[in-house]
């Protein structure tokens, strides 16, 4: 069956730094694959999309990588801030089919 | 986001009630979704809807029932709740005329089953 894997262990980083979020997947081959951002008690909010043709993707202070051949994605934020604070979603999309999300990795940027 | 509501905001019930979770949307999009997030599961799909003559079900239906009652207006009915039932509901849209999906949320509905 399809799987999505984030580290569901927090990630606590300083002020400043880069946090770097991974999300593998197995038994899936999507044509995109979006990050979202959840902040406690409120719906995800859409950051990034990347395609299946697509190595990288930025925006602002965001970067994501997109590994076809690992099934993996990676994404950045660089010089971090407690603002970022939130827990980051990864999902994927084949196609026209429904979105599947991955449970979420909680990021903690200490001051 | 502001283009997509949900009723009630939070509600408490009790076991063997019926309740029904409203969400409406302005976003002029054709697909619809129903979520339920519970801690360390994230987010489970119940119900979609591509238009408003398409239901599906997602990876967890059993209990819940759903209505497109308009393209802007997709409800989610409890026919009898159940305090596993209890959960963070979210409504979201999507555009088939966009790209890759993209998912638009509601606030959330927080449920409470006793």
């Amino acid at each position: 069956s399809q799987k999505i894997e984030q580290n569901s262990e927090a990630l606590n980083i300083q002020e400043g730094k880069t946090a770097t979020l991974t999300c593998n997947y197995t038994n899936y081959s999507p044509a995109y694959l979006q990050w979202y951002r959840q902040d406690p008690g409120r719906g995800p909010v859409f950051l990034l999309l990347i395609r299946e043709n697509e190595k990288e993707k930025r925006k602002e202070r965001l970067k994501v990588t997109f590994d076809t051949t690992l099934k993996q994605s990676l994404f950045h934020i660089t010089a971090s801030q407690p603002a970022d604070s939130a827990t980051y979603l990864c999902a994927l999309a084949g196609g026209y089919q429904k979105v599947t999300f991955g449970t979420g990795t909680k990021l903690q940027v200490i001051p | 986001d502001a283009d997509v509501t949900q009723t009630p905001r939070n509600r408490i019930t009790k076991t063997g009630k019926r309740i029904m979770l409203e969400c409406s949307q302005t976003k002029g999009h054709d697909r619809m979704y129903w979520y339920r997030q519970d801690p360390g599961l994230g987010l489970r799909l119940i119900y979609y809807s591509f238009d408003v003559k398409d239901i599906n079900k997602g990876e967890i239906s059993d209990g819940y029932s759903v209505s497109r009652q308009a393209q802007a207006k997709f409800s989610l009915s409890l026919e009898s709740a159940i305090p596993n039932q209890t959960a963070l509901y979210f409504c979201a849209t999507s555009d088939s005329r966009g790209t890759g999906e993209t998912q638009y949320f509601g606030p959330g509905t927080r449920l409470l089953v006793l």
